[in-house]
């Protein structure tokens, strides 16, 4: 079985701070791992995902197997970054496993 | 661009009521998804269809049904819609499986009185 786990439900953080928002997954096999993001008002995107090694709005993430994780990162915060962010997980099977979500707030 | 479209916005129903919600993709995407997003549980997958007339269960199909007769449409029908699928529905589409990019509508908010 394929889970993903975002600890965080809610995080703020004031403008221009450094940001992480923490991702775990438990998958036995070799994983496919994305951030989609959910801006207010907004249909839900993808931000990025590991395979491609992008950084898209400056935000990047690593894929650690040894911790299972796959936290998202930004050096410093932009209010307009303030959204719902989730981590999917695509495994074996042909459909993806999200997380429960974290909502970040940038604050000024 | 991928275009990704929701028939309603907004959705009031009965319990008992037969419930529809269509989706339509217009970019030739082999798979077709159907969310429930609610808040503090994430997304959830309630079924998923990868060609015309297949379909598999997702996590969640329990008192769901889904209809693919046409690539480019995929149907979620609530059978007797209950209080407790009040939700914000999603779907979405990809090229080929799952490891490719999702693409999302907008949202179908249902409220099942």
């Amino acid at each position: 079985a394929q889970r993903v786990t975002q600890p965080e439900k809610l995080l703020s953080v004031f403008k221009g701070a450094p940001v992480e928002l923490k991702c775990n997954y438990s998958y036995s096999g070799s994983p496919e791992l994305f951030w989609y993001v959910q801006y207010s008002r907004q249909r839900l995107q993808l931000l990025l995902r590991h395979i491609s090694r992008e950084s898209i709005k400056g935000f990047t993430a690593d894929l650690n197997k040894g911790e299972t994780s796959f936290h998202l990162k930004k050096p410093f915060a932009q209010e307009e970054d303030s959204a719902m962010y989730y981590c999917a997980l695509a495994g074996s099977a042909r459909q993806l496993t999200f997380g429960s979500g974290t909502q970040l707030t940038v604050l000024p | 661009d991928v275009k990704v479209t929701q028939s309603s916005r907004y959705l009031v129903k009965r319990t008992g009521e037969k419930v529809f919600l269509e989706c339509v993709q217009d970019m030739d995407h082999e798979n077709m998804f159907w969310y429930r997003q609610d808040p503090g549980l994430g997304l959830r997958l309630i079924y998923f269809s990868y060609d015309v007339k297949m379909k598999e269960k997702g996590d969640i199909p329990e008192g769901y049904s889904v209809s693919r007769e046409k690539k480019e449409r995929f149907s979620l029908i609530l059978e007797s819609a209950s209080t407790n699928q009040t939700s914000m529905y999603l779907c979405a589409s990809s090229l080929f499986a799952a490891q490719e990019t999702q693409y999302f509508g907008p949202g179908t908010r249902l409220l099942v009185l």
